[in-house]
């Protein structure tokens, strides 16, 4: 199985900072590579799919990056919706797997 | 822009069964694969289940694999997933997604119902 370690685990911002989330997959990800945004209690939201094309209605200020193993997901001048925790996901072979989250809060 | 709704959660004994359903509205139910992702107390993400658009494909997750299945009614634009032999740890909220497929693959998941809950309990 391809594992998927996210960084950091949660991390403390303001409005209007810049947010960097890593994630790295113990192999070779072909770009298959989705981002999800989730907020307590409700149901995840899909963000970026292919590393980083951002799906439709999804502000511009998110962007995802990166190739292979490594990936970043930004979040430029974050808004106060913005405050959540934020997964990644391979999709690239079976079973598909998750990163462990990133909470993003004050 | 399409909608997903699940239903069929509930309090059930360990070693019972119990089936959930995915209803499916406001897009081509056909040109989709439909995940199962499923999120423990307090815990991330897990995927559990896929199914291909047309059928053909059905992935299991490892904690899964012998005890759920996977199902599609494209008359009734509804997947189903069946739940047997349940454990304390299948305990979680059970989210469907659609996924685009083509023929070679299916893709992530890009739109989400609001989930159900399965409580697994003595």
């Amino acid at each position: 199985d391809i594992q998927m370690t996210q960084s950091p685990s949660s991390l403390s911002a303001s409005v209007g900072d810049r947010v960097t989330i890593t994630c790295r997959a113990s192999q070779d990800t072909n770009g298959f590579l989705a981002w999800f945004q989730q907020k307590p209690g409700k149901a995840p939201k899909s963000l970026i799919f292919a590393a980083s094309r951002l799906q439709s209605g999804v502000p511009s200020r998110f962007s995802g990056s990166g190739s292979g193993t490594d990936f970043t997901l930004t979040i430029t001048t974050l808004q106060p919706e913005d405050f959540a925790t934020y997964y990644c996901q391979q999709y690239n072979a079976y079973p598909l797997t998750f990163g462990g989250g990133t909470k993003v809060d004050i | 822009q399409g909608h997903l709704v699940e239903s069929g959660g509930g309090v059930v004994q360990p070693g019972r069964s119990l089936r959930l359903s995915c209803a499916v509205s406001g897009f081509t139910f056909t040109t989709y694969g439909i995940h199962w992702v499923r999120q423990a107390p307090g815990k991330g993400l897990e995927w559990v289940t896929l199914i291909s658009n047309d059928g053909t494909k059905k992935k299991y997750g490892d904690s899964v694999k012998g005890r759920f299945t996977i199902s599609r009614d494209d008359s009734e634009n509804t997947v189903s997933l069946q739940m047997d032999s349940l454990r304390v740890e299948d305990t979680a909220v059970y989210y469907c997604a659609r996924a685009w497929c083509n023929d070679n693959r299916c893709y992530e998941p890009n739109l989400w119902g609001q989930g159900t809950r399965v409580i697994v309990s003595s």
